[in-house]
């Protein structure tokens, strides 16, 4: 149980282009979903707090317009990276806690490489 | 601001052995602690976990020392295996209420068979 999957795996896109990340939980709903960013060699960097059925809480530093995050429903939450740069190439990481869970533990997924080129 | 660091950023054991990986934080209130796996390419898979009004926790083969005193975390690994080779990420919540984690810098564990 408690499985948390990325779509896609991998992608690879052109400067100026926008990519969309997506993060399901697969057999429990999730109220609340997070989204990491991990250079290589580095930690995770929490970049926002996903809410379902309200506006994500960014992180200090992070740009709201630039890394759109829509929670429509308690299984999927989506992040857009828009106008991608290569700066912005890294691994992603979303992970999700389940909604009335007694543990604070999350479930992360499997991670999306993006590539911009 | 809240920080979470290790010492050593590389650990290599030999198959068997014993493996320790430490984590220092700096957040004095924190109060829920977790450790995590993470192999190459994929996301971070969690190991096991601690309150802070514990000292002490046993799983299979791990188990996690917390130290509040010097603020100090461990991983410990029994009878290391290969497929232990990782990097290991501590991570901590603070007490606000929030669920956010706040994760280490990391140390990559290398089992030599």
């Amino acid at each position: 149980g408690a499985v948390v999957s990325q779509h896609p795996s991998w992608v690879i896109c052109k400067s100026g282009t926008s990519v969309k990340i997506e993060c399901r939980s697969l057999d429990f709903q999730a109220t609340t979903m997070f989204w990491y960013r991990q250079f290589p060699k580095q930690s995770l960097m929490l970049m926002a707090t996903s809410n379902e059925g309200s506006k994500a809480t960014y992180e200090q530093g992070v740009e709201k317009d630039k890394f759109l995050i829509n929670h429509a429903s308690l299984t999927l939450s989506t992040l857009t990276v828009t106008s991608a740069h290569p700066e912005d190439s890294s691994f992603y990481i979303c992970s999700a806690i389940p909604t009335g869970g007694s543990s604070y533990e999350q479930y992360f997924g499997p991670g999306t490489r993006l590539t911009v080129t | 601001g809240e920080s979470v660091g290790l010492h050593l950023p590389t650990l290599s054991v030999q198959e068997g052995d014993n493996s320790i990986i430490n984590c220092a934080y700096s957040n004095s209130a924190s109060d829920y602690f977790i450790w995590y796996k993470q192999e190459s390419g994929k996301g971070p898979q969690f190991i096991i976990d601690i309150r802070s009004n514990m000292d002490k926790r046993q799983g299979q083969r791990v188990t996690v020392l917390l130290n509040k005193t010097v603020k100090h975390l461990s991983l410990q690994i029994a009878a290391t295996q290969p497929g232990d080779s990782a990097v290991y990420f501590c991570a901590e919540k603070g007490n606000t209420g929030f669920q956010k984690l706040v994760f280490g810098t990391g140390t990559r564990l290398l089992v030599s068979p």
